[in-house]
């Protein structure tokens, strides 16, 4: 695995509370993403960062935000949860090298009440 | 934007049955990668396509990329009850990055 953690791993919030979901890289990896997995759905991309202070939408951003203030950290907050933001949410990330492959942290299952 | 669709969404066979999931996306992808994800588990880098009509094989795993590079295949032969889990395909656009996930194959495996 590449130094991929994630924090918390598990989170059961109220509707209307921000969440915050950290991701933590230690293989200084340039690319960061957040994906959610829902059944039926495979993985979403919700953001991602290509640097430090440089990100963008995926298909599924409506109701989140990220924030990359250093090469190690890709944050995402959900601004006001809700129901359909229950989910198990995967960071993901990707060096430059043969293969292009992404790496993913082990998740954090959300569960909005 | 682009859509990766894969069937079946779900089989369920024997151990030593082979086993084949199909991936069809409705945009010509620069490259093909394919994930795997153990019950529980996070998705897993096996591996990466990107030629036209390309074949490669991971012992009993057989990966394609279609000629028009817009599907692609994975076939296990003789299944072992390892192989259980979900199988992903995830198609690149050849820009910044990204990719997009198909739904995935379930894959269950019994004795």
């Amino acid at each position: 695995d590449a130094g991929i953690t994630q924090s918390p791993r598990h989170k059961v919030t109220e509707t209307g509370t921000p969440v915050t979901l950290r991701c933590h890289q230690t293989e200084n990896h340039r690319y960061m993403y957040w994906y959610r997995q829902d059944p039926g759905h495979g993985l979403r991309l919700i953001h991602y960062s290509y640097g430090v202070k440089d990100t963008d939408k995926g298909e599924v951003s409506d109701g989140y935000s990220v924030s990359r203030s250093k090469t190690e950290d890709f944050l995402l907050t959900l601004e006001s949860a809700t129901s359909s933001q229950t989910s198990v949410y995967f960071c993901a990330t990707h060096g430059q090298g043969a293969g292009n492959e992404q790496f993913f942290g082990p998740g954090t299952r959300l569960t909005v009440l | 934007g682009q859509q990766v669709m894969q069937i079946p969404q779900y089989q369920h066979v024997q151990e030593g049955e082979d086993f084949t999931t199909y991936c069809n996306s409705s945009t010509t992808l620069s490259n093909i990668q394919w994930y795997k994800q153990r019950p529980g588990g996070h998705p897993v880098f096996l591996i990466q396509l990107v030629k036209s009509g390309e074949v490669k094989k991971q012992k009993r795993l057989t990966f394609q990329f279609g000629e028009a590079k817009k599907n692609s295949s994975l076939h296990i032969t003789a299944t072992q009850t390892t192989d259980v889990g979900t199988y992903f395909c995830a198609g690149g656009d050849g820009t910044a990055s990204k990719l997009t996930f198909g739904t995935g194959t379930r894959l269950q495996v019994t004795l």
